[in-house]
């Protein structure tokens, strides 16, 4: 139940593509959803996050769709660029206690030129 | 600037040694978790903790051990009973009723 299931494990889109990112999850008392972005080397760094009352977020050329009845939720990545190119792990932690983050296995997204 | 400083970034072991992983945060937060991260297996929880002088076993304790004497730091300790202890080390921060969790640059044990 505490398992988040991401796929796929990577991902190659040509640049001005859209790479489709998906995550589903079994816990229903998870109420908040972020992606990270992570560099080779580096730590993690949020990305954008959603809470189950919306069914969209949008900042910039990132998109989370969530559908709350399937307990599944994207990264959708518009206008997609090389530089984007990273790993993105989606995650999920439930309200209250320690807040601990459950991390899915992370998608390895290459964006050629 | 604020963040989470994590020491050294690259360390070697050898076998039957304990080593500890540095974990330093100026940015006032309440709770501290540690992460291991293996290739295809997305962040584990090593260890967390909420306040100081308290901490909780995460999903992969065995073999490790840590410390919360100050708000601002969290060591890590991988002890000789940790079997397979090569793997990139993550330490994060959350500011309790915040949801943003901040990271560390991460730290690569290799055993030798």
């Amino acid at each position: 139940q505490q398992q988040v299931k991401q796929s796929p494990q990577s991902l190659i889109v040509q640049k001005g593509g859209i790479p489709i990112i998906n995550c589903a999850y079994e816990n229903t008392a998870f109420d908040y959803f972020p992606w990270y972005q992570q560099f080779p080397g580096k730590g993690p760094a949020l990305l954008i996050a959603i809470r189950p009352d919306v069914s969209e977020k949008k900042e910039g050329r990132f998109t989370i769709s969530f559908n709350k009845s399937a307990k599944q939720f994207s990264l959708h990545i518009m206008d997609s660029q090389p530089g984007d190119s990273a790993t993105y792990f989606c995650a999920a932690s439930r309200k209250g206690g320690a807040q601990k983050l459950v991390f899915g296995q992370g998608t390895r997204l290459t964006i050629n030129p | 600037d604020g963040g989470i400083t994590q020491s050294p970034k690259y360390l070697f072991r050898k076998e039957g040694q304990n080593v500890t992983l540095s974990c330093e945060q100026n940015l006032n937060h309440d709770a501290m978790y540690w992460y291991r991260q293996d290739p295809g297996q997305g962040l584990r929880l090593i260890y967390y903790s909420q306040i100081v002088n308290d901490f909780q076993k995460g999903d992969i304790a065995e073999g490790y051990s840590v410390s919360r004497e100050k708000k601002e730091s969290f060591p890590l300790t991988v002890t000789s009973a940790q079997k397979n202890p090569t793997a990139f080390y993550l330490c994060a921060s959350r500011q309790t009723g915040n949801t943003e969790a901040f990271f560390g640059q991460g730290t690569r044990l290799t055993v030798v």
